[in-house]
């Protein structure tokens, strides 16, 4: 059970570039989330996805779009990059969503630098 | 809209010593309430959760306290060791954020031998 896997580890994009993060889970989990993680500000919600087929957006969505492949993938795209989204990015899955106490799992994250 | 606030880090303590990382939350409903702990290099991991008002969460020598009505949920653990030096994550969810997990801003804990 590798639980949420993330690809790349580590990424440098210069301005303009675009690159697609990838994520997938073996939970069988319905719901996918995309995080950046940025010195003191916490995590906050890109995009998420509470069942296959759906996506919606979180706090921080511009310059980002996704797209949840199957129940296992959910991916993320910086179409052109800027150096605001030099980052740290985290994928998550939980079983549901909606206002119901289930747990997230994380991925290991992905260090983007945009220079 | 709902926010948590965490007190602000570094945190720096010597092992055995007692930990108290202060959240405090504002949401219009009835809150899960959580903390997640980030170890160097890793993602975040689940450490305990409450569910509703005086419910108490705890795992690994650490408890927090669901309590209503001072709209807080702190973490305490009585003697810390040098391995649980890492960030912590107090974090709500409820229906008015979907469900969707809201951080506070995280807390860096430093234990010293």
């Amino acid at each position: 059970n590798a639980g949420v896997t993330q690809t790349p580890k580590f990424q440098v994009l210069k301005t303009g570039q675009s690159m697609t993060l990838q994520c997938a889970q073996d939970m069988n989990h319905n719901s996918m989330y995309w995080y950046r993680q940025d010195p003191g500000m916490g995590l906050r919600l890109i995009y998420y996805s509470a069942s296959e087929g759906t996506t919606d957006k979180g706090e921080v969505p511009n310059g980002y779009n996704v797209s949840r492949l199957n129940k296992r993938e959910f991916s993320l795209r910086l179409e052109s990059a800027a150096p605001s989204q030099t980052s740290v990015y985290f994928c998550a899955s939980s079983e549901g969503l909606a206002g119901i106490a289930y747990e997230q799992y994380f991925g290991p994250g992905t260090r983007l630098t945009v220079t | 809209g709902n926010s948590v606030t965490q007190m602000e880090g570094p945190v720096t303590l010597s092992e055995e010593a007692f930990l108290t990382i202060n959240c405090t939350y504002t949401a219009t409903g009835y809150p899960s309430l959580f903390w997640y702990v980030q170890y160097p290099g890793e993602g975040l991991q689940l450490l305990l959760k409450a569910t509703k008002a005086d419910d108490k969460g705890s795992n690994k020598g650490f408890e927090a306290t669901y309590r209503k009505e001072t709209t807080s949920f702190h973490l305490e653990k009585g003697s810390v060791q040098v391995s649980d030096s890492a960030v912590y994550f107090c974090a709500l969810s409820d229906q008015a954020s979907q469900g969707n997990l809201i951080f506070g801003k995280g807390t860096k804990l430093s234990v010293k031998p």
